[in-house]
């Protein structure tokens, strides 16, 4: 099992550029999240999603786009990048909410300049 | 906007000391409490889930405790070794507007345990 894997590990973009992390889980899981940290800040949960086809905004959602087609890939697409979106972003997924773990991905740093 | 509050938010210990962190939440509309232990360069993992009122977790040296009515989770490390220096997040699940529950982290409490 890889478990959760996110790519690219680094990124730098212009502002107004777009982009797309991707991120995929070998485990099966119906519910996937995007978080977001921040020094300071602690993780913000910028989209998740309970299963294929069916996503929802967390609190940060603004600047960011999810689709969720199959239950093991769930990519976060900045639309026009802000140096307000330098962040590192995390993936995770799980079985389902409440007593379920979350697992992780190895994060993506995103800079924007 | 629901509130996780942890403390303290940074610790400095000797090795084999205890301590025991905070977590408060919202004691209405209770779901579930996580624990998850972050090492600098790598990501969070999940030390425990707890959804009992009075729930008593333990992995090692480690352990949690869990008060839903009032609201607060206790994390205590006995014995501190250099290698449980790491920030220690809390969350918890909350009903999203959507009906969905969705996980809410506090900021963390970073422990550096020094040899």
């Amino acid at each position: 099992n890889a478990g959760v894997t996110q790519t690219p590990k680094f990124q730098v973009l212009k502002t107004g550029q777009s982009m797309t992390l991707q991120c995929a889980q070998d485990m099966n899981h119906e519910y996937m999240s995007w978080y977001r940290q921040d020094p300071g800040m602690g993780l913000r949960l910028i989209h998740y999603s309970v299963g294929a086809g069916i996503t929802d905004q967390g609190e940060v959602p603004n600047g960011y786009n999810v689709s969720r087609s199959t239950t093991e890939d769930f990519p976060l697409r900045l639309l026009s990048a802000a140096p307000s979106q330098t962040s590192v972003y995390f993936c995770a997924s799980s079985r389902g909410t409440g007593a379920f773990e979350q697992y992780f991905g190895p994060g993506t740093r995103l800079t924007v300049t | 906007i629901l509130n996780v509050e942890q403390s303290p938010q940074s610790l400095h210990v000797q090795e084999g000391d205890s301590t025991n962190f905070t977590c408060s939440f919202p004691s209405s509309n209770f779901y579930a409490l996580h624990w998850y232990r972050w090492e600098t360069a790598k990501s969070p993992k999940a030390l425990f889930v707890m959804t009992l009122n009075g729930d008593e977790k333990k992995k090692g040296r480690i352990s949690a405790t869990l008060n839903t009515k009032e609201g607060y989770s206790y994390l205590y490390i006995k014995g501190s070794q250099p290698e449980d220096s790491a920030t220690y997040l809390c969350a918890f699940y909350r009903q999203g507007n959507s009906g969905y529950s969705t996980l809410t982290f506090g900021k963390g409490t970073m422990l550096l345990v020094s040899p």
